[in-house]
């Protein structure tokens, strides 16, 4: 069966460091790769995709950035935080079957919390 | 993806079965009906979707209406560890580009489970 790995839980960060936050997928091929940011109260916000290896499309501008090394490893990063990063982030996989709108399998999430 | 309209919250009692409600009155025939769950504190979990027939699962049954206007997603015995907030998505089957790969959650359903 498929699994997703996501670390760490909780992250405290001081203003200006960097972030790198890991993802990693078992037991399936060429998944599709998703970074999700959910505030306090409110919902996803879809910041990364992923359809391949070295394949990111960027939904929102921001100081963050993600890869893929990895057909199954996916990565969070940012050079120097801000205090608006602060929030829980979630990775997700889904097939990468035609149709886009496959269910997506989430992490348990990373609490970031900046100070 | 079109709208769905939940109820914002229902009690159940534990070991009991528990049907959540959902509204699509705009669905369109490239819809499928998808469910969430989120335990608080944790990622959002796949439940079940469906396109017009009634769909089972490990987790639950989604029962969806001959005119695909409403679906109800049953739980056949509620435990506490049922407790969450039920999100009804509907997901457009056809179409591409970086919309089609966010997942949009509305307010959904908090289920609290009484022992």
């Amino acid at each position: 069966s498929q699994t997703i790995h996501q670390w760490p839980a909780t992250l405290v960060q001081p203003v200006g460091s960097p972030l790198s936050l890991e993802c990693t997928v078992e037991g399936t091929s060429n998944p599709n790769l998703y970074w999700y940011r959910q505030a306090a109260g409110r919902g996803l916000q879809l910041l990364f995709y992923s359809v391949g290896i070295g394949q990111i499309s960027s939904e929102v501008p921001q100081n963050l950035s993600a890869s893929r090394p990895q057909d199954r490893q996916f990565i969070l990063s940012s050079k120097k935080l801000l205090l608006s990063d602060s929030g829980f982030y979630l990775c997700a996989w889904s097939a990468s079957l035609t149709g886009a709108r496959q269910p997506q399998h989430f992490g348990d999430g990373t609490r970031l919390s900046i100070l | 993806d079109a709208k769905t309209t939940q109820p914002n919250s229902m009690e159940s009692n534990e070991e009991e079965p528990v049907h959540l409600p959902c509204n699509h009155s705009t669905i369109s025939g490239t819809d499928y009906i998808h469910w969430y769950r989120q335990l608080p504190s944790q990622g959002p979990e796949y439940v079940i979707h469906g396109l017009t027939s009634n769909v089972n699962n490990r987790m639950a049954s989604l029962a969806i209406a001959e005119d695909r206007k409403s679906s109800t997603l049953i739980l056949h015995r509620a435990t506490l560890r049922d407790a969450a907030v039920y999100y009804c998505i509907l997901r457009d089957n056809v179409g591409s580009g970086a919309g089609s790969y966010q997942l949009t959650f509305g307010k959904g359903t908090k289920l609290s489970v009484i022992p």
